[in-house]
């Protein structure tokens, strides 16, 4: 079984551009969920979305957004980028919303913000 | 508010001895999940073991196992027979009703020939 994966894996973009992330989840997963990691501040929640749907959002502000197609497949977008913004994005897949659920990681992307 | 804390920035372990990893936590819900990844220098996070708040015995997965520790809110997980492949950064994280996954800020393990 094909696990979840996300393009671009690495990605360089300037101050005020906008960039989108894709993540295709596990086969038969219809919940994707979307982190940020840095250095300084670690893994942090973005988003969560299941059947279409965004379940569950984090502290970010408006110019992160996501959305999921109907094939679970699931894009995020951040506009306006700023330096800060630099980081590993990862996504997860699982079978349902569920509290205790596994969530599967891709494997990233990086976006590097100049 | 929920809360992972992981106390060791980085450790080093013999190969093929055991080591223990700290995590504890802080949860006002009843019911939730805690977790440990492992996360190479690639960058992928991968799945090692997961405990329910509500089960009885400690989760086992191969060379991993999470002693679990509920009245001192802790998990910590053990790998035994450590592995060079072992080496990498692992997170803590908890899993509670509003299915937000809240991460420790890791350990860094290196596994010494």
């Amino acid at each position: 079984k094909a696990g979840v994966t996300q393009t671009p894996r690495y990605l360089i973009k300037t101050r005020g551009q906008q960039v989108t992330l894709s993540c295709s989840p596990i086969s038969g997963h219809r919940s994707v969920s979307w982190y940020q990691q840095t250095p300084g501040q670690g893994l942090q929640f973005l988003f969560e979305y299941f059947s279409e749907t965004q379940r569950n959002k984090g502290n970010f502000p408006g110019r992160f957004s996501g959305r999921q197609f109907s094939n679970s497949r699931s894009e995020m977008n951040v506009s306006t980028l700023e330096l800060g913004d630099s980081a590993l994005y990862l996504c997860a897949s699982g079978r349902t919303s569920g509290a205790g659920e596994t969530q599967y990681f891709g494997p990233g992307t990086r976006l590097l913000v100049l | 508010a929920q809360k992972i804390t992981q106390t060791q920035p980085g450790m080093f372990v013999q190969e093929k001895e055991a080591v223990t990893l700290d995590c504890t936590y802080d949860t006002s819900d009843p019911s939730y999940g805690l977790f440990w990844y492992k996360q190479p220098s690639s960058g992928e996070m991968i799945f090692l073991i997961y405990q329910g708040s509500y089960d009885q015995q400690n989760a086992t997965e191969g060379r991993y196992s999470l002693n679990f520790q509920k009245a001192r809110k802790s998990a910590n997980l053990v790998i035994s027979a450590s592995q060079l492949g072992d080496s990498a950064m692992y997170f803590c994280a908890m899993h509670g009703n509003n299915r937000k996954l809240i991460w420790g800020l890791g350990t860094s393990l290196a596994v010494n020939p």
